[in-house]
């Protein structure tokens, strides 16, 4: 299958600080690429999805301020998580479609904790 | 916007045993449902899909069923061995929306 790459897999940053999260398609064009978080022994909670070029759709109780998505191409999206706190630590994780509707690629994830 | 819900949560079967994992969806205009299986530490993984156009779709031992009158879809594992523990999510979606994925179940295989 396709391959997605996450990057960095795992992250401790201070309190009060923003974190930059990137997940690489890296063989083919993902038009929509989908954020994830999923915490200890849970289901994945659908964060935002975002198109290439085009603003990013916030599920309903996202903070998009906290939570800055950008698609700027076809082979990357980013998440920031701004001005981190504890409760913000989690595993996030991407997806990447190159068409609505068929196979989503997962990365690997990051395991985001804030101290 | 679309609910998927998953039943059960945690499923222990004796190998060789079948499993059987049970999801109902809510928004009539889906219509890809795939199956991810998670194992601890890693990313979910494909493991079978179905398109609203089939009924059913087989895979080895991995089987799916759909329902759309219904609603519901149903993944199906025969003959279970140790490696088929792990976690388990269903997922739904629609040519022009997301995937939202149920809330997972743990399946536990029995030796």
């Amino acid at each position: 299958g396709a391959v997605v790459s996450q990057h960095p897999s795992r992250v401790i940053c201070k309190s009060g600080t923003s974190v930059k999260i990137e997940c690489r398609s890296l063989d083919f064009q993902a038009t929509t690429m989908f954020w994830y978080r999923q915490f200890p022994k849970k289901s994945l909670m659908l964060m935002a999805t975002s198109n290439e070029g085009s603003k990013a759709t916030y599920e309903q109780g996202v903070e998009k301020d906290k939570f800055l998505i950008n698609h700027a191409s076809l082979t990357l999206s980013t998440l920031t998580v701004t001005s981190a706190h504890p409760e913000d630590s989690s595993f996030y994780i991407c997806s990447a479609t190159g068409n609505p509707g068929t196979e989503a690629f997962f990365g690997q994830g990051t395991r985001l904790t804030v101290v | 916007g679309e609910n998927v819900e998953q039943h059960p949560s945690t499923l222990s079967v004796q190998e060789g045993d079948s499993a059987v994992i049970k999801c109902t969806y809510s928004d009539s205009a889906s219509n890809y449902f795939p199956w991810y299986k998670q194992e601890l530490g890693k990313r979910p993984q494909l493991i079978i899909d179905i398109r609203s156009n089939v009924g059913e779709k087989k895979d080895q031992r991995i089987a799916v069923t759909l329902n759309k009158t219904a609603k519901h879809f149903s993944l199906h594992i025969t003959e279970t061995q140790p490696e088929d523990s792990a976690v388990y999510f269903c997922a739904a979606s629609s040519s022009a929306s997301k995937i939202i994925f149920g809330s997972g179940t743990r399946l536990s295989i029995r030796p």
